[in-house]
């Protein structure tokens, strides 16, 4: 049973356009999430995250927003570039530093 | 560089081999993880440390697999008779608060 979900393999935008990817989770324990970018033959890296007692968090581009009772966030990117195109990873972790479970990836290509 | 660092970052085996693979962590942070990913997949926990502790297993870790963290410091994950399902990247993360640093993963191919 998947805990958390990216429904989307993929998204296509266009340059300068807002990217808008999703994220689903089942388990109410959650409390932490985060968000990695991951290039081929590359470990992911490391993007943004929110505390499940925020429901926003902004990192110059990057904007994460959280909707706990719809256990629901995105990962909002504005303006989008070409250099943005890479899979992103929705990850979560339980109280402490626990490990991540992650979805499945969306797969993001910004178009010039 | 002051990141995570994985050697190898490719390794070739025939079924039936023993790997062992190598991180080692961004100096300061006390934990360190496992995760293994497959295509199409995102990373999955196998294991992990705090300091030279090894705090949690996950099922996948058959016990073909071990790892060490000796002295806190860096980390080895050894495969027994490897299978051909073994074939992944295997990622290694670090920390010292809620955000994991990612290294640049050993890409295993049994064949």
């Amino acid at each position: 049973d998947q805990q958390v979900k990216q429904n989307s393999p993929s998204l296509s935008v266009q340059e300068g356009r807002i990217s808008i990817l999703n994220c689903d989770y089942t388990n109410s324990m959650f409390d932490y999430f985060l968000w990695y970018k991951k290039y081929p033959a590359e470990g992911p890296t490391f993007l943004i995250s929110i505390s499940s007692i925020k429901d926003k968090n902004e990192d110059g581009r990057f904007t994460v927003f959280l909707n706990k009772s719809a256990k629901h966030l995105s990962l909002h990117i504005v303006p989008s570039q070409p250099g943005d195109s890479a899979v992103y990873f929705c990850a979560a972790s339980e109280s402490g530093n626990t490990p991540l479970v992650f979805g499945k990836g969306t797969r993001l290509s910004v178009i010039a | 560089d002051t990141g995570v660092s994985q050697n190898p970052r490719h390794k070739i085996t025939k079924r039936g081999q023993n790997v062992t693979f190598r991180c080692d962590p961004i100096s300061e942070h006390n934990r360190l993880y496992w995760y293994r990913q497959t295509l199409g997949q995102g990373p999955e926990f196998l294991t992990y440390f705090q300091n030279e502790a090894q705090l949690e297993k996950s099922r996948l870790l058959s016990d073909r697999f071990s790892a060490e963290r000796p002295k806190g410091s860096f980390s080895t994950l050894e495969i027994q008779r490897t299978e051909q399902g073994d074939s992944a990247m295997y990622l290694c993360a670090s920390s010292l608060a809620r955000e994991q640093f990612f290294g640049p993963g050993t890409r295993l191919t049994v064949l």
